[in-house]
Formats: structure tokens, sequence, C-alpha cells
């Protein structure tokens, strides 16, 4: 069975500030890795994804994320964060189906 | 431009009422889904769709039904039987394969009155 822990559920930074929104997964089978944004009353959309290849993941809005097998970990990172970065963030994994796995999700606050 | 499209976005019933959310895609997806959002729980799988005239229960079915009859549509019933029903309904719809994403309506909120 596949399970996706997001650790913490609140993450305030400040504007220019790194981003590091942590996320570890369980798979008994090679993952495939998400990230997806959802702002408030929105449908959620993709940030990035990691299917195979490159570990290192470039998404929209200059996020990234790197896999790691060794640690189980999909952080999601961005250099230097933006007002409009504000929003939830859902890691998510699909592995062994058609199901995909989310996180519980974790809310980006960004102080001026 | 493809997507999905959810209707009513706000959605309001009363007590013993049924009522059934809309989802709609013209992605040519084989498989469709729909969650629920409380706040702090994440996305909460209620049913899910591999294809045509077959769906599969999630982890929270109790109290929803669903139909598919056609590729694009994807209808969620709310029936009086679900005892906690306000929430915030997400559909998404995916290709068959494991390593594409899942894309998303906007949400329909419903509230009991």
């Amino acid at each position: 069975a596949q399970s996706v822990t997001q650790l913490g559920s609140h993450v305030s930074v400040s504007e220019g500030a790194l981003v590091l929104l942590r996320c570890n997964y369980s798979s008994s089978v090679p993952p495939y890795l998400f990230w997806y944004v959802q702002y408030p009353n929105q449908g959620l959309q993709l940030l990035l994804k990691y299917t195979t290849g490159a570990t290192l993941v470039k998404g929209i809005n200059g996020f990234e994320a790197e896999f790691k097998k060794s640690e189980t970990s999909f952080h999601l990172t961005k250099p230097s964060a933006h007002m409009s970065d504000a929003a939830e963030y859902f890691c998510a994994v699909r592995a062994g189906g058609f199901k995909t796995i989310f996180g519980a999700g974790t809310r980006l606050f960004v102080k001026a | 431009d493809g997507g999905i499209t959810q209707s009513p976005k706000y959605l309001f019933r009363k007590e013993g009422q049924n009522v059934t959310l809309s989802c709609e895609q013209n992605l040519n997806h084989d498989a469709m889904y729909w969650y629920r959002q409380d706040p702090g729980q994440g996305l909460r799988l209620i049913y899910y769709s591999q294809i045509v005239n077959d769906f599969q229960k999630g982890d929270i079915a109790e109290g929803y039904s669903v139909s598919r009859e056609k590729k694009e549509s994807f209808p969620l019933t709310v029936t009086s039987a679900q005892k906690n029903p306000t929430a915030f309904y997400l559909c998404a719809s995916t290709q068959g394969q494991e390593n594409t994403e899942a894309f998303f309506g906007q949400g329909t909120r419903l509230t009991v009155v």
C-alpha cells in the first residue's frame, strides 16, 4: 500500500526567503510522485511530477523537487518566496494502480 | 480548451434531501474520480471509475452514489444517508497510465442548511 506524509500542516516564510515543504512517501513499487497547488476555493493544479530519469524535477513558478529514494522523500523547494505563493500544497503518489494517494496538505503563508 | 467542469460551484441542501453534483470532462480521459476535502484532512477518495459503466468505492463511499453512463460524465449524488455532507467536493480525471497527473475541476462547495 502507498502512503504520503507531509511534515507540517502550516509553514510560514518571509517574502524572499527559501521555501521548503517536506514530503515522505511509502510505496512497495517504484512510485510516481507529484506536487499540486491549491488556491482558495479552487481545484488542484499540477506543480511538477517525477516519473523516471532525472531526480531533480523543475516545475512551474520556480518550484523544484528532488526525488531521494534512499530517504523516501520528495521535498518541494523554491529559492525565494513570493506573496503569490501563498496557497495549500499537496504531495501525492501513484503506484500500482489507478488511485492517487494525497498527503494531508501544507498551507504556506508568506509574510511581507 | 480541454478541462473538467464542475457545477454548481455552490450548493445548499436541506436535511434529508439528495443532491447531485455534476462533473464533465472533455479531455478524453478514461478514469474519473470524486474526492471530498475537509479542512486539515487532505483529499479523501469517494468513488472512482476506470471505464464507462464501471466504478469502485473509495475510502469514504458510504452515503454517496455515482454513475458512469458516458465517458465524459461522472455525476455524484450525495444522499440523505450521508450524515455530514458539508464539504468541498472535487472531481478529477486521469489518463490510464500511472505516470500521468490528475486534472481537477474547480470544485463544488456543499452546505447543509
